[in-house]
């Protein structure tokens, strides 16, 4: 059973780049077939995604933050991670890593982790 | 590219039936088949209910059911019941290889 982990600073200040790393356990994201997703949900709001990768590299952005993100991925950790520049309060989310198994199909989900942007 | 629409809240009883309509535009719900729904408890990550439109995840309950028409998807749950309550979020597909939720329905058990 695929399982996954965000971790990173939960207290982040504004101005500053927000950066978070999924940890893959019980599968390989080399292996392919995935898409190793982002999305984050704001405090009592809904879902809004990020963007994903594919283990060779290719990535896909929400074009309203595309000029903000960066979604890399590590195979040999088995790790994929969000670096998000120039936060603002408005970044205050909890943000999933998760797994696509194909065309926005999200399978397995991260517990999710709160974020918050504040001096 | 702008969110999906849901109604922000619908409500039954228990043993009745509800549906959630998400509607989008001819680039997105309305040109591909990837529609998937989510189901989410408050505090808990979201689940993974129907996926490219109507097929569903093994474990999920087949009173849970998807359909489509033309830019409107829709999520039916019969037989209601007390641990169906929750919110609820569509996806979609996009032209642009990208992907765009509802803004979730909050579905009551009365």
């Amino acid at each position: 059973q695929v399982q996954l982990q965000e971790s990173g600073p939960r207290l982040v200040k504004p101005s500053q780049t927000l950066s978070l790393t999924c940890t893959v356990s019980g599968g390989s994201i080399s292996s392919g077939g995935y898409y190793w997703t982002w999305i984050r949900q704001h405090p009592g709001k809904g879902l809004e995604w990020i963007g994903y990768i594919y283990y060779s590299g290719s990535t896909y952005y929400n074009p309203s933050l595309k000029s903000r993100v960066t979604i890399s991925v590590d195979t040999s950790k088995n790790q994929f991670s969000l670096k998000l520049t120039s936060v603002t309060v408005a970044d205050t989310a909890v943000y999933y890593c998760a797994r696509d198994s194909g065309y926005m199909t999200t399978d397995h989900w991260g517990q999710g982790t709160l974020v918050t942007v504040s001096s | 590219q702008s969110g999906l629409t849901q109604p922000p809240s619908v409500s039954g009883s228990p043993g009745q039936s509800v549906t959630i309509s998400c509607t989008g535009t001819s680039s997105d719900v309305g040109s591909h088949n990837r529609v998937s729904w989510y189901q989410q408890p408050p505090g808990t990550a979201p689940k993974l209910m129907i996926y490219e439109v109507s097929d569903r995840p093994s474990g999920v309950p087949d009173r849970f059911s998807g359909s489509k028409s033309g830019n409107t998807a829709s999520l039916t749950i019969s037989g209601l019941q007390a641990e169906d309550e929750a919110y609820y979020y569509c996806s979609s597909y996009t032209s642009s290889r990208t992907c765009v939720f509802g803004g979730g329905t909050r579905l009551t058990v009365l």
